[in-house]
């Protein structure tokens, strides 16, 4: 199992232009979230998903677009890019149920983006 | 969310016992501990989780106070592979929660040969 997989590792953008990151996982969890890392900080919640077709609002939802089309896959777009989106991006991945408040998430090796 | 707070940082010499403490004064009767830590470049890991009983596991043991309002975490013996960022973090149980993490500044735990 490859677990979760981060596509790419590493992006430079320039102001104004726009990306989506993908996530993918093999462990046919139901639960999906985008974290961000600033730097000396923790991670805080973008978007999560519960499940195929569902997107929900996190912490700090603004300048980013989820979907969530299969199972597997969670993608995380910015469609005009600003200097304040210079993060670490993860995707992480979880079983979804009525336990969830004890499921672990799993997560990937993050997304380093520097926008210009 | 219920807050937690922890040291910003601890040394530790290797393979002796490492306690990472946790205050957690707010938690509610629902909340779960859960511990991730962060190694140097990489996404978080679960390390442990409880309720209101100790745990242990193979990566190390959970000492929950009896009035919940703390806990420890505890490395039995500490290699330089433990040197990593250690997250305290309350976990909802509620049904509306879905499983969300809040992540706070951690506590970064250097290892020294």
């Amino acid at each position: 199992n490859a677990g979760v997989t981060q596509t790419p590792k590493f992006r430079v953008l320039k102001t104004g232009q726009s990306m989506t990151l993908l996530c993918a996982q093999d462990m046919n969890h139901e639960y999906m979230y985008w974290y961000r890392q600033d730097p000396g900080m923790g991670l805080r919640l973008i978007h999560y998903s519960v499940g195929e077709g569902t997107t929900a609002k996190g912490e700090v939802p603004d300048g980013y677009n989820v979907s969530r089309l299969k199972k597997q896959n969670f993608l995380l777009g910015l469609e005009s890019a600003a200097p304040s989106q210079t993060s670490v991006y993860f995707c992480a991945s979880s079983y979804g149920t009525t336990m969830s408040s004890y499921n672990e998430q799993f997560f990937g090796p993050g997304t380093r983006l520097t926008v210009l | 969310d219920a807050k937690t707070t922890q040291p910003n940082s601890m040394e530790s010499n290797e393979e002796e016992p490492v306690h990472l403490p946790c205050n957690h004064s707010t938690i509610s009767g629902t909340d779960y501990i859960h511990w991730y830590r962060q190694l140097p470049s990489q996404g978080p890991e679960y390390v442990i989780h409880g309720l209101t009983s100790n745990v242990n596991n193979r990566m190390a043991s959970l000492a929950i106070a009896e009035d919940r309002k703390s806990s420890t975490l505890i490395l039995h013996r500490a290699t330089l592979r433990d040197a990593a960022v250690y997250y305290c973090i309350l976990r909802d149980s509620g049904g509306t929660s879905y499983g969300k993490l809040t992540f706070g500044q951690g506590t970064i735990l250097t290892v020294h040969p």
